[in-house]
């Protein structure tokens, strides 16, 4: 049974910094991942789609990457900024299925 | 940009109540899905469906639950008679022919 787990999470940085979220799935057949950010009862916001293919996906200061075989995702965001302060939520989508299984995510706080 | 919109953004109802909740996807997608999320807890995937009929469901998707596209634009999920634990939010999804699912903003459902 696929699980993910996010780690930290929580984390609290002042703005600026550059930080690492981390994501970690237990079984590698997956058809892609997809971070989002989801902010206090609020919807999921798309932020990037990594095929099982690739490595990495970049969108402006964020920057995921996958390694298929050892489970790991991160996501990179640059200079962070008091508006990135939300919830980050990984999901992976396994391979033959419409599903995607969400981890608990990681809540950001960037602080001023 | 389409969205994905979701009605009512909260809705409260008794134990024992039916409840419908409405998605209008985005118009030329074709795979419509239900998660939901109970306050503090993973998003869980509900149900997808295509062409017309459900094309996996998960174990939360029992009898009580059945989805609906009872016109070429909305995405229903009814709840037959609500309980306690059915208060979460929902979320609706769609995509067409490609691995990024889009999200809803999400129904507050809270069963008293």
């Amino acid at each position: 049974k696929q699980e993910v787990t996010q780690i930290p999470a929580a984390l609290s940085v002042p703005e600026g910094e550059n930080l690492v979220l981390n994501c970690s799935f237990t079984d590698s057949a997956i058809y892609n991942l997809q971070w989002f950010r989801q902010d206090p009862g609020k919807g999921l916001t798309s932020l990037l789609l990594i095929q099982s293919s690739q490595r990495e996906q970049t969108s402006g200061r964020l920057n995921a990457s996958l390694d298929k075989s050892s489970g790991r995702s991160t996501l990179y965001i640059a200079a962070s900024q008091p508006g990135d302060s939300a919830t980050y939520l990984c999901a992976v989508r396994i391979s033959g299925t419409y599903k995607y299984i969400f981890g608990t995510g990681t809540r950001l706080k960037v602080l001023a | 940009e389409p969205e994905v919109t979701q009605t009512p953004s909260h809705q409260v109802t008794q134990m024992g109540q039916e409840v419908i909740l409405r998605c209008v996807p985005i118009s030329n997608h074709l795979y419509f899905y239900w998660y939901r999320q109970i306050l503090g807890q993973k998003v869980e995937f509900l149900v997808s469906f295509y062409n017309n009929e459900i094309s996996e469901k998960s174990e939360i998707f029992d009898d009580q639950f059945s989805v609906e596209r009872p016109d070429g634009s909305n995405f229903t999920l009814k709840i037959r008679s609500t309980k306690l634990e059915d208060s979460a939010m929902y979320f609706c999804a769609s995509n067409r022919d490609t691995p990024e699912q889009y999200f809803g903003p999400g129904t507050r459902l809270t069963v008293t």
